[in-house]
């Protein structure tokens, strides 16, 4: 299994506050991912990085920011939680060459 | 529309069945992925192609470019086969960002 962790794995937070969700790999891999995941919508693509501090947006970017200050963090934030970010995060990598992408465990967020 | 759909959204099939899910696209692609989602959460590449045919041990998946149409097939099925398969398009370009389809729930019951 690709080294990829997420952390925390679970949270409950309170609407209004702020969260970070962080991605963790140790395989060197050049593009990191934060997709989402809810009934009815599959997955969809948060942000993404191709490299050490350089990141683009994906389909559902409004309410997150993202930082990757070093090849294997990749920060997913939340600036002020909102009911509808009630989600599963998920984190992936890929190798450029290959194109294949490997997923963290999962993060699952409740915000009430 | 989504640009990836995936059929049927659930199947349920008995132990020893061949099971087919179908995946349609439509927009050009680079690749396409097959994804399997266990009943815990976590995500496991299956498949990565853009032609042809791919086979790893009881799973088959196929692709037809011309059609954008994917078939992941899976013989002899068993009980942990139940999972959620996920076809994930790759657009090309810059990195390998991916569209996803909603997924299919297989139960297979012994």
């Amino acid at each position: 299994d690709a080294g990829i962790t997420q952390s925390p794995r679970h949270k409950v937070t309170e609407t209004g506050t702020p969260v970070t969700l962080r991605c963790h790999q140790t395989e060197n891999h050049r593009y990191m991912y934060w997709y989402r995941q809810d009934p009815g919508h599959g997955l969809r693509l948060i942000h993404y990085s191709y490299g050490v501090k350089d990141t683009d947006k994906g389909e559902v970017s409004d309410g997150y920011s993202v930082s990757r200050s070093k090849t294997e963090d990749f920060l997913l934030t939340l600036e002020s939680a909102t009911s509808s970010q009630t989600s599963v995060y998920f984190c992936a990598i890929s190798d450029r060459d290959t194109y294949e992408q490997y997923f963290g465990p999962g993060t699952r967020l409740t915000v009430t | 529309k989504n640009e990836v759909e995936q059929s049927p959204q659930n199947l349920t099939a008995q132990e020893g069945e061949f099971i087919t899910i179908n995946c349609s696209y439509s927009v050009g692609i680079s690749a396409l992925h097959w994804l399997q989602q266990h009943p815990g959460g976590g995500i496991v590449s299956l498949f990565m192609l853009s032609s042809g045919k791919k086979k790893h041990g009881r799973l088959i998946a196929t692709i037809n470019i011309q059609e954008k149409h994917s078939s992941l097939h899976i013989t002899a099925s068993h009980p942990r086969d139940s999972a959620v398969y996920i076809c994930a398009v790759a657009r090309g370009g810059s990195g390998s960002r991916l569209t996803f389809g909603e997924g299919t729930q297989l139960t297979v019951n012994p």
